[in-house]
Parts: C-alpha cells; sequence; structure tokens
C-alpha cells in the first residue's frame, strides 16, 4: 500500500525557519501537497508542487522535491506563533483521485 | 458561501447504537470524502465518491456505510458503534479529485 510519513512533533522559537519532513511511496503522483491544521478546525490547503518540479516558493514558503529519494520538504521561514498547527503531506494515490495522508507533523512555536 | 458543512459537530453514542453523520458541500464537487483522524495515525480514508450514486471504500471502511443520493450531500453510516470508533470525522470535498480539497470543521464522536 501507499505510506507517507512524517515526524511527529517540532519545535522552533519564534524567527527562526522550521523544516517539516515527508517522504511517500506513490511514485506517478502529478502533485504533492501540504496542508495545514489548525486548533478545532479542518485541513486547508497550504501549498503543492508539481511533480516536474524540485522547488517552490511561496512567500514564506518553500516546498523542495527530491523524486529520487520519494522525499518531500516544508520550509517556513521567520516562523511566528501563528504557524503553530499540524502539518500534513499529501500523495495522490489510487488513479490520482484521493489523496493519502502522512501522520502530521505537530510545529509548536516558541517565544 | 458556507463550503463544507458538517453535522453535528459532537456526538456521544452508546456502543451498539447506530448514527449517520452529515456532509453538505454547495460548491458543486463532484468528489466526496469521509476520512477519520486519530492521534498519531494522520487522516484515514473511509469511503469515497467520485459523483452522483457512486461510493467506493477507501483505507479503513468496515463498520461504516455510506450513500451519496444527491451531488451536494455524502452521508456516513455506523449502524453500531464500537469504541475504536472514537474518532474525529472529516468529510472533504474536491472539483476533480486533485487540487484544493475543501474540508468540513470534523465531527467528534466519543462511543462509550
Amino acid at each position: 500500500g501507499e505510506d507517507v510519513e512524517q515526524s511527529l512533533f517540532l519545535s522552533v522559537r519564534e524567527g527562526d525557519s522550521s523544516v517539516i519532513n515527508c517522504t511517500y511511496t506513490d511514485s506517478s503522483s502529478t502533485y504533492l501537497y501540504w496542508y495545514k491544521q489548525e486548533p478545532g478546525a479542518g485541513l486547508q490547503l497550504l501549498t503543492y508542487i508539481f511533480s516536474n518540479m524540485d522547488m517552490k516558493q511561496d512567500q514564506r514558503l518553500t516546498v523542495l522535491l527530491n523524486k529520487k529519494d520519494k522525499h518531500l520538504s516544508l520550509r517556513i521561514a521567520d516562523t511566528q506563533t501563528g504557524d503553530s498547527a499540524i502539518y500534513f503531506c499529501a500523495d495522490p494515490t489510487g488513479g490520482g483521485n484521493k489523496l493519502t495522508f502522512g501522520t502530521g507533523t505537530q510545529l509548536k512555536v516558541e517565544l | 458561501n458556507a463550503g463544507v458543512t458538517q453535522t453535528p459537530k459532537f456526538r456521544v453514542l452508546k456502543t451498539g447504537q447506530s448514527m449517520t453523520l452529515l456532509c453538505a458541500q454547495d460548491m458543486n464537487h463532484e468528489y466526496m470524502y469521509w476520512y477519520r483522524q486519530d492521534p498519531g495515525m494522520g487522516l484515514r480514508l473511509i469511503h469515497y465518491s467520485v459523483g452522483e450514486g457512486t461510493t467506493a471504500k477507501g483505507e479503513v471502511p468496515d463498520g461504516y456505510n455510506v450513500s451519496r443520493l444527491k451531488k451536494q450531500n455524502f452521508l456516513l453510516g455506523l449502524e453500531s458503534a464500537a469504541p475504536s470508533q472514537t474518532s474525529v470525522y472529516f468529510c472533504a470535498s474536491s472539483y476533480d479529485g486533485i487540487l484544493g480539497y475543501t474540508f468540513g470543521s470534523g465531527t467528534r464522536l466519543t462511543v462509550v
């Protein structure tokens, strides 16, 4: 089956950069995604990267994709307390019409 | 613009009781999904639908049934609730199954 793996926790200080990592197994994916879940809420699409790209930058967010190693990362520059949330990577599976989510990484930003 | 609405938001059931969770979307999306979220396990797909009148099993379908009689609604049923079904349930919809899943705010279900 398809697995998407992430570390469970990350703690950073405000103003530092955060790097959240993900490994996936389905190499046929056209897109890979990052979702954000704030406390008590559903998931929101944060950003995505097309599989023929190595990097995508969107303001404070940088997504890096290493297709050879099936490794995806999300870098948040100048991390703020409002970035505290759970971050999920997601990989389309089953012909691309459904997403498999990772376990989620809980990001805690300390003052 | 409501997006995806889930009802109820909270529910406590006794073992063996049944219930239906309702998901409604107003975006004319073809694809709809039910996930459950458990600590340390991320989101796991229960059932999904690629259009009105269709349903398909996901990763963890046992103990659940679904129906998609109308395009805008996707119902998740628990026929005989078990404590292992204590979880937070999320519904999501998508225009094409690829980009832009829209999630509801979740239903927190406790089975005692």
